[in-house]
């Protein structure tokens, strides 16, 4: 059983919509859950960070996280073509430890 | 501030031969990680330095391959002989992160430099 699992999709949406991305995980020692975008041919970019459990919104993006139950979510307002990529939930048990990834979900955005 | 650069963007060498990826982290940067993702799947640490020293190196799959950091700058993964199942896009990050605190633990990621073994 692999330690993180996320839909990989692909996952479509028209534009506007909100977005609903997820991962659950198995091990309870994961403390510092992120949230990389990855564009094709790129490597992955940093966009929403969380420290235990809890919610944190920039802007049009909001992340959380519940540990009682293992789940985290990303959730993408308003979305526009642009967001079209690649979504990678990683978390780690040590601050500044190794990554743990799930398998990433493609979004495409219609115009 | 340049970015994490990884060299060479991609690779195809045959199996048996020999490839040494190459990752210049972001400059003042400690921490440099080295990951890979296979085809289908997600993906996987295989080791950490800070500065030259190796961290962690438990995502190493096997002796073929070898991580380096002279110096505490750039580094190096060689591997020798490369299998097909070596396969992958390699990804080199990088972060600040102390442990005296204070400071960021964002990992930073290059454009990755994918390899192709035939």
């Amino acid at each position: 059983q692999k330690e993180v699992e996320q839909d990989p999709g692909p996952l479509s949406v028209p534009e506007g919509a909100i977005v609903s991305l997820n991962c659950t995980y198995s091990n309870s020692a994961f403390q510092y859950f992120m949230w990389y975008r990855q564009y094709s041919r790129k490597g992955p970019e940093l966009l929403m960070y969380t420290y235990s459990s809890g919610n944190k919104e920039d802007g049009r993006f909001t992340a959380q996280v519940d540990k009682s139950s293992k789940y985290i979510s990303l959730f993408i307002r308003d979305s526009q073509p642009s967001d079209s990529a690649t979504y990678l939930c990683a978390m780690s048990a040590l601050r500044g430890g190794k990554l743990i990834f799930g398998q990433g979900t493609e979004l495409s955005v219609k115009p | 501030e340049a970015g994490v650069t990884q060299f060479p963007s991609h690779s195809v060498i045959e199996k048996g031969q020999t490839v040494t990826l190459r990752c210049d982290p972001i400059s003042g940067h400690d921490n440099l990680y080295w990951y890979r993702r296979v085809m289908g799947k997600e993906i996987k640490f295989l080791l950490h330095f800070v500065k030259e020293s190796k961290q962690d190196e438990s995502g190493m799959p096997n002796n073929r391959f070898l991580a380096e950091r002279t110096g505490g700058t750039y580094s190096t993964l060689k591997v020798q002989p490369a299998e097909l199942e070596d396969s992958g896009v390699y990804f080199c990050a990088s972060s600040l992160h102390r442990l005296a605190g204070g400071s960021t633990d964002t990992q930073y990621f290059g454009p990755g430099t994918r390899l192709t073994v035939l």
